[in-house]
C-alpha cells in the first residue's frame, strides 16, 4: 500500500479564518513533507518533518505552522492567510533515514482564499 | 550544486505513436531521479525512479526512462500513447540519500495525445 490520504479535498476560507489541513500515511514512513503548487507550476518544498522533528523549513511565512504529532500524522495549521495563497497543497511520505528516498504523494487539498 | 531542466513545456503527439519528454539534470553527486506525474487537479503519482541500479528503468503503465551519465540526461518514452496518457510530467533529482537531501523538480512537460 502506498497511499497517502490528505483532508479535506477542498477547503475555502477568510483571511480572519483558522483552518488546519490533515495528511495521514501507514506505511512506516518517518518523513513527511508539505509543498505547495500554484497553477501551471511545480510544487515547491515548504517543510520536511524527519523522525517527528522538522527538519527543513523553506522560509516558509509563519501563518503556516506545520505540526508532526506522530510519524503518520501531519498537520498544517493556516491562519491570517492571503488571497495569494490559494493553492494546491500537497503532502507526500517517504522512508526517510539514509536509504534511496522515494517520495509518495498524496491527493492534495485545494484550497481558496477569499 | 543541482538542477533538472525539462527541455519542452508541451509536447504533443498522436494517439499510438511514441512518446519522448526530455530531462536534462546536473548534480554535484550521484543522483537519484524521478518521474512523476499528474493528471489535472491530483495529486502526483510516482513513473518510476534511478537509484544506481540498472541504467534502463522500466515504470507503469508502458513508461521506461535510460540515464545516461555522459549526456547527463534521464528522458522518458512509451512505444505507443494512450489517451489517459495526457498530463502534466515531472522531472525530479534528489542528491544524496536522506530526507534532508535537495529536492529539485523540473517546471514540467504537458503532454498532449491527439485522437
Amino acid at each position: 500500500d502506498t497511499e497517502v490520504t490528505q483532508t479535506p479535498k477542498h477547503l475555502v476560507m477568510g483571511m480572519t479564518n483558522k483552518k488546519s489541513l490533515k495528511c495521514e500515511q501507514h506505511m512506516g514512513h518517518r518523513a513527511m513533507y508539505w509543498y505547495k503548487q500554484k497553477a501551471k507550476k511545480p510544487p515547491e518544498l515548504m517543510f520536511v518533518y524527519s523522525y517527528e522533528k522538522l527538519s527543513i523549513n523553506e522560509s516558509v511565512p509563519s501563518r503556516f505552522s506545520p505540526e508532526c504529532p506522530n510519524s503518520s500524522l501531519l498537520n498544517l495549521h493556516l491562519h491570517a492567510l492571503q488571497p495569494e495563497d490559494s493553492a494546491l497543497y500537497l503532502c507526500a511520505s517517504s522512508q526517510g533515514g539514509l536509504a534511496p528516498d522515494t517520495q509518495y504523494f498524496g491527493p492534495g487539498t485545494r484550497l481558496t482564499v477569499l | 550544486a543541482q538542477s533538472v531542466t525539462q527541455l519542452d513545456s508541451h509536447v504533443s503527439v498522436s494517439e499510438g505513436t511514441p512518446v519522448l519528454l526530455r530531462c536534462n539534470y546536473s548534480s554535484s553527486y550521484s543522483p537519484s531521479l524521478f518521474w512523476y506525474v499528474q493528471h489535472p487537479n491530483k495529486g502526483l503519482q510516482l513513473l518510476l525512479k534511478y537509484t544506481s541500479a540498472a541504467t534502463l528503468v522500466k515504470g507503469i503503465n508502458g513508461f521506461e526512462a535510460e540515464f545516461k551519465k555522459s549526456e547527463t540526461s534521464f528522458h522518458l518514452t512509451k512505444p505507443s500513447a494512450h489517451m489517459s496518457d495526457a498530463a502534466e510530467y515531472f522531472c525530479v533529482v534528489r542528491a544524496g540519500y536522506s530526507s534532508a537531501s535537495k529536492i529539485i523538480f523540473g517546471s514540467g512537460t504537458r503532454l498532449s495525445i491527439r485522437p
